[in-house]
This record gives structure tokens, sequence and C-alpha cells, in this order.
């Protein structure tokens, strides 16, 4: 089945500085992948898909890339603020199309 | 509607109590997802609809559960003689097909404690 690791639980970085989160995949090879952020007492919020056949995916001060062959995506923060202090959480689609696998997230604190 | 909503967002049961646990989907969705999420951890599948048909639910954990979206909109997952395991918060996403986007909505969970 597939399985899902986020390596580090969680990250502790300052302010301006550049969080990378770590997502790695076993048993599969996804159509996609996607990166969420959770902050606590509320539901995952969307941030940024990228597909099997592309590298590379940014939006403002985030960038995502993706590996097929490492089976690895790395989700980054540029100039972290401490409003990003949060979990992020790494998310592939299940091999029947019908759901998403989610890692178990990484909480990121930045501090000022 | 401006997002998915649930409904309650807390509820204390008493072990074996039987509970409902309500989801309002983004109007027009068609798909609507069921996650649960334990403390520390991910949110995992428990059951999938597309409009009113369910189907996939291969992740619900035993036959203590059970969901419903009789009209295609509103669904509710219900638990049957709920134990202490079953505490944990429970996820409605929903998404748009013609959205072209397989990104999932989600709801602000319901935090369901057993005792």
């Amino acid at each position: 089945s597939q399985k899902i690791e986020q390596n580090s639980e969680a990250l502790n970085i300052q302010e301006g500085k550049t969080a990378t989160l770590t997502c790695n995949y076993t048993n599969y090879s996804p159509a996609y992948l996607q990166w969420y952020r959770q902050d606590p007492g509320r539901g995952p919020v969307f941030l940024l898909l990228i597909r099997e056949n592309e590298k590379e995916k940014r939006k403002e001060r985030l960038k995502v890339t993706f590996d097929t062959t490492l089976k690895q995506s790395l989700f980054h923060i540029t100039a972290s603020q401490p409003a990003d202090s949060a979990t992020y959480l790494c998310a592939l689609d299940n091999q029947a199309g019908t759901a998403l696998i989610f890692g178990k997230g990484t909480t990121l604190s930045v501090s000022s | 509607g401006a997002g998915v909503s649930q409904s309650p967002r807390y509820k204390v049961a008493k072990r074996g109590q039987d509970v409902a646990l309500r989801c309002d989907p983004i109007s027009g969705h068609v798909s609507l997802f069921w996650y649960q999420q334990a403390l520390g951890q991910g949110p995992e599948f428990l059951t999938y609809f597309q409009n009113e048909a369910q189907l996939d639910k291969s992740g619900l954990p035993s036959d203590r559960f059970f969901a419903e979206r009789p009209e295609g909109s509103v669904s509710t997952l219900k638990i049957q003689r709920t134990q202490q395991e079953d505490s944990a918060v429970y996820l409605c996403a929903s998404f748009s097909v013609r959205a072209a986007q397989e990104t999932q909505y989600f709801g602000p969970g319901t935090r369901l404690l057993v005792l």
C-alpha cells in the first residue's frame, strides 16, 4: 500500500529564513502531490498542487518540487514569517482516485 | 455557501452512545469525503461520495461506522456504540470536478470525545 513520510515532526526556524519541508513516498507513482496547511482547531487548507510531469511550482513565497525518481517532494517557504507557523501536510491521490492519502505533517514554528 | 460547514463542532459521548455528525459541502460540489484525524496524525480517509452514491467506503474502520448522502448534498456520518478509540476529529471535504483541480476544501471538523 502507499506510504507517505514527512521526516520532521517539528521544524523551528528564525524569521526571514527559508523553511524546507520534505515528503517522501513509497510503493506508488502518484499523478499529483499536494501540500496543505493546517492551523490548530481548523481543517486543512490547500496550498499547492504539483503534477507528475512538473518539476517545480511556485506561488508567492511558496515553492514545491517533485522528483518522481527520488519519490520526494520538497516544500519551501522563503522569507518566513511568524504567521507561517502551522502544520504542513503532504498528500497524494490514492490509486483509485477516490481520496487523498496524507502524511503525518510537519509542525513549523517561525520565531521573530 | 462560503465553505464547508460541519456540526456539531464538539461532541462528548459516553461509551456505547450513538452519534451523528453533519457535513454541508460547498454548493454544487458533487464529490464529498470524510476523514478521521487522530491527535498528531494526518487525516485518514473514511469514505467518498459522488452525488448520492457512496463509491468508496474502504476506510470505514468497522461496521459501527455508517455514512449517507441521500440527496447528494448534506452528508451524515453516524457512529454506533461509540468506543474510546473513536475519539478523533472528523473532517469533511468536498471538491468540484469542474474546477479541474483535485484540491479538496475542508470543513473545520467535529471533535469527538468518547468517555
